[in-house]
């Protein structure tokens, strides 16, 4: 069946470095959402993304989608203490029924 | 803003019990969700429902069963629990659209139950 995979599975930075998730699709996808889910609490939505070699930029964070479509990321500037989370993307099942989400990296940001 | 109620946070019941997840959305979506989660396997859709008295299988349906009787509440059953239904039950909901253009998902706080 289709899988979304997602690396590293864990991270830990030092405050002020950087921090990248890849995000990978056996199929290609008609679009991606991602997700953050801070500890303890529940999954937010941050961002989707449909076309073909998209990039968008909220703040210090930057999400790109592949031009194959098949593949995202998401990359975190000078990360900070409330960056701290889990990060899920997910994409439409073969079906298209709904959303298959990955299964998420876990930042910690050391101060 | 959106709000998804799920009735309990923690629940510990005994094997073989019956087990009711309830979940409310307060901002008249058309589609509701629910998902459970485990670590290192994300989330995993279990039912959802476009629609009011209609439902549909996710990913992995069995030992479950749903319940859509009016719009803004949508309840999961587990009719008899076993110990590896232990998990994270999240609900959510999203304004409408079928399958990829599904949209936002508004998630609850969850509901971690525990099966002894």
């Amino acid at each position: 069946g289709q899988q979304v995979m997602q690396i590293p599975q864990y991270q830990h930075v030092q405050e002020g470095e950087d921090f990248t998730t890849y995000c990978n699709s056996s199929t290609t996808l008609s679009n991606i959402q991602w997700y953050k889910q801070r500890p303890g609490g529940h999954p937010v939505f941050l961002i989707q993304l449909v076309k073909s070699g998209e990039v968008k930029k909220q703040k210090r964070l930057t999400f790109q989608f592949g031009e194959a479509k098949k593949n995202s990321s998401l990359h975190i500037t000078a990360t900070q203490t409330t960056d701290v989370g889990t990060y899920f993307c997910a994409g439409p099942n073969n079906y298209g029924q709904n959303f298959v989400f990955g299964p998420g990296t876990r930042l910690s940001v050391l101060p | 803003d959106v709000k998804v109620t799920q009735s309990s946070r923690y629940l510990v019941k005994r094997t073989g019990e019956k087990v009711f997840l309830e979940c409310v959305q307060d901002m008249d979506h058309e589609n509701m969700f629910w998902y459970r989660q485990d670590p290192g396997l994300g989330l995993r859709l279990i039912y959802f429902s476009y629609d009011v008295k209609m439902k549909e299988k996710g990913d992995i349906p069995e030992g479950y069963s749903v319940s859509r009787e009016k719009k803004e509440r949508f309840s999961l059953i587990l009719e008899s629990a076993s110990t590896n239904q232990t998990s994270m039950y999240l609900c959510a909901s999203s304004l409408w659209g079928r399958g990829a253009n599904t949209g936002e998902l508004f998630f609850g706080e969850g509901s971690r139950l525990t099966v002894l």
